[in-house]
């Protein structure tokens, strides 16, 4: 059974740096074709796509916000972390994790409940 | 990037209606497109992938068909607990990309 988790602070001031992790279970990231991504979803708005992380490191960033982005991996502790820089109150959010992988599997098919983050001085 | 625009933006139907959700990309997709389905505080729930592909376990009057721009999402006779936001998202290439999605109410 596929789980996904992410945890970090629920309120972060304006300019701060945000770091979330995604802690899952029933998969390994060291498999091959795994990936977790996170998605982002503004209070009445419409789902965003920020990044992925893949088996073999490869990384992928939204252009839009590549700049201030940056995700990582720990294999032996079945987590994925993922920085944003210089936080705005427009990046108020739930913030997702979710597991996808390669080749015909490439969707979002399990995720976790979403943390909301608030951004406000 | 690949946009996606879904239409309508919310429509409302009684119990038993036929629902179309029609989603478009602004570049062709083959038929790398899912649909998922979100409550309100929720995550989103994966429903269909590859276009028409019914995930395990999500119900036959959900149904998907299009492909390279043009796609559409069916529910054949909405129940009450269909009642929700339908997204589309293209996973042709990166990065990733959602529609604005469509909100199904009740009449």
């Amino acid at each position: 059974q596929i789980t996904l988790k992410e945890s970090g602070p629920t309120l972060v001031k304006p300019a701060q740096t945000l770091t979330l992790t995604c802690t899952f279970s029933g998969f390994s990231l060291s498999t091959s074709g795994v990936g977790v991504g996170w998605i982002r979803q503004p209070p009445g708005k419409a789902l965003e796509w920020l990044a992925l992380i893949f088996w073999d490191d490869d990384q992928r960033y939204s252009p839009s916000l590549k700049s201030r982005l940056t995700i990582t991996k720990d294999t032996s502790k079945n987590q994925v972390v993922i920085t944003m820089t210089n936080m705005d109150p427009v990046d108020t959010a739930t913030y997702f994790c979710a597991h996808t992988q390669t080749g015909i599997k490439r969707y979002f098919d399990y995720w976790g409940q979403g943390t909301l983050v608030t951004v406000s001085s | 990037d690949i946009q996606m625009t879904q239409s309508p933006s919310s429509v409302s139907a009684s119990v038993g209606d036929r629902v179309t959700i029609t989603c478009r990309a602004s570049l062709g997709i083959g038929t790398w497109l899912a649909w998922y389905q979100q409550k309100p505080g929720k995550a989103p729930k994966f429903l269909i992938h590859t276009a028409s592909t019914l995930q395990s376990g999500v119900p036959s009057r959900f149904s998907g068909s299009g492909s390279g721009t043009d796609f559409t999402l069916t529910i054949s006779s909405l129940q009450p607990e269909d009642f929700a936001t339908y997204y589309c998202q293209q996973a042709d290439s990166f990065p990733r990309t959602f529609g604005q999605g469509t909100k199904v109410e009740i009449k």
